[in-house]
């Protein structure tokens, strides 16, 4: 089992929708969760960050976390093609490890 | 203010030689974390460093190290060059504290081409 799993996509949706990326993890020790995006030939780049239970929102971004069932996602709202790019999910577990652990990503595509 | 800067940001070497990798993390950030993007994968942890010194290590074997100087910066040496270890390599800082662990911010890579 991959530590960190995510659907490789491509998860297409039109202009305006909300595009629903999902993410778990195996290892119950995990504190930190992220988003990152990250555009082909670029570096990732962080959008989002939650530690605890529930959602939590950032302009048209909204990551929700459970860690009872080890389940993150990121919810994108009124979608652009702009958003088009692969989102990578990545769980740290903390006491000193800080080995961000990646999953594979979720190509988004946003058709107009 | 600068970011993380990488060199070189192409590298092209043959099978047996030795490839060197360097990082100049965001003024502020002590910690910086090497990760290996090859082809088609995910990103794989390879290594952190703080304050100079190793933190953890990935899964990979002790032909990629690495270390970190007095200015934070970092280099990253991969020895008897395998043709799989051609990928992109990730360089990132962070602030290193508290609940933002995980909070990095990427350099834009150094291609490495294995012949």
């Amino acid at each position: 089992q991959k530590e960190v799993e995510q659907n490789s996509g491509p998860l297409s949706v039109p202009e305006g929708a909300i595009a629903s990326l999902n993410c778990t993890y195996s290892d119950r020790g995990s504190q930190s969760f992220f988003w990152y995006r990250q555009y082909s030939g670029k570096s990732p780049e962080l959008i989002m960050s939650i530690y605890s239970n529930g959602d939590k929102e950032d302009g048209r971004f909204t990551a929700q976390l459970n860690k009872a069932s080890q389940y993150v996602s990121l919810l994108i709202r009124d979608s652009q093609p702009s958003d088009s790019a692969t989102y990578l999910c990545a769980v740290n577990k903390e006491g000193g490890y800080n080995k961000l652990i990646f999953g594979a990503g979720t190509r988004l595509a946003v058709h107009p | 203010e600068a970011g993380v800067t990488q060199s070189p940001t192409h590298l092209i070497k043959t099978r047996g030689q030795q490839a060197t990798l360097r990082c100049s993390p965001i003024s502020g950030h002590t910690s910086v974390y090497w990760y290996q993007q090859a082809l088609g994968l995910g990103l794989q942890f390879l290594l952190w460093y703080d304050e100079g010194e190793e933190r953890n290590r990935g899964n990979f074997p002790p032909r990629f190290s690495g270390r970190q100087f007095p200015n934070y910066s970092s280099e990253l040496n991969v020895n008897a060059l395998e043709l799989e270890d051609s990928a992109l390599y990730l360089c990132a800082s962070s602030s290193n504290t508290g609940d933002r662990n995980g909070e990095l911010f990427f350099g834009e890579g150094s291609r490495l081409t294995v012949l």
